[in-house]
């Protein structure tokens, strides 16, 4: 089982609507995670973090974590075609040790 | 400087051949990561200096790699003897410290294309 796993993709979806990216881990004891956007032949960029369960939301996003069930997801409301990128996330260790694991990624396209 | 800066930004070589690879961190950041991403794929990590503590080689995938920090700065990823299955990107991030939580946020230099023919 890899530690932090993602849906490849792609994921298509509408100018306008919602995108949901979803993500599981399997360090029980992780403390923090972290969404980052990945534009094609760029470096990866952080668009949001989150440490406690619930919701929380920055704009058109929205992270949600649930550590019973070592899940974290992303929201993305009224999806732009500049939103079309590889969306990676990254899980901290057990134990606020830095180490970052992170997903494959999943591909987001938003068509216009 | 303003962002982390990895040189060079492309590397071709042949099989067999030694490569070194240069991050120059945020200055100030006490963290860094070395990650290795090859095409289509995601981040998959390499090792982890925090400070003046030992790092974190777990991710190193054979004994050809190694990578050293020096001054608590610039990092250099070496990989001896290179395989074409070591074609990737080498991505160098840093971050402000790792001690906690919210200070993991990382920021990725450009990266170093490596290509081995």
């Amino acid at each position: 089982q890899k530690e932090v796993e993602q849906n490849s993709g792609p994921l298509s979806v509408p100018e306008g609507a919602i995108a949901s990216l979803n993500c599981t881990y399997s360090d029980r004891g992780s403390q923090s995670f972290f969404w980052y956007r990945q534009y094609s032949g760029k470096s990866p960029e952080l668009i949001m973090f989150i440490y406690s369960n619930g919701d929380k939301e920055d704009g058109r996003f929205t992270a949600q974590l649930n550590k019973a069930s070592q899940y974290v997801s992303l929201l993305i409301r009224d999806s732009q075609p500049s939103d079309s990128a590889t969306y990676l996330c990254a899980v901290g260790g057990s134990g606020n040790t830095g180490k970052l694991i992170f997903g494959q990624g999943t591909t987001l396209q938003v068509k216009p | 400087g303003a962002g982390v800066s990895q040189s060079p930004s492309n590397k071709v070589t042949e099989k067999g051949k030694d490569v070194e690879l240069r991050c120059d961190p945020i200055s100030g950041h006490t963290a860094l990561y070395w990650y290795r991403q090859s095409l289509g794929q995601g981040l998959e990590f390499l090792i982890y200096f925090q400070g003046n503590s030992a790092p974190d080689k777990s991710g190193l995938p054979s004994d050809r790699f190694s990578a050293e920090r020096t001054g608590g700065s610039v990092s250099t990823l070496t990989i001896q003897r290179t395989q074409q299955e070591d074609s990737a990107v080498y991505l160098c991030a840093s971050s402000l410290t790792a001690t906690g939580a919210a200070n993991e946020k990382l920021f990725f230099g450009s990266g170093t294309q490596l290509s081995v023919l």
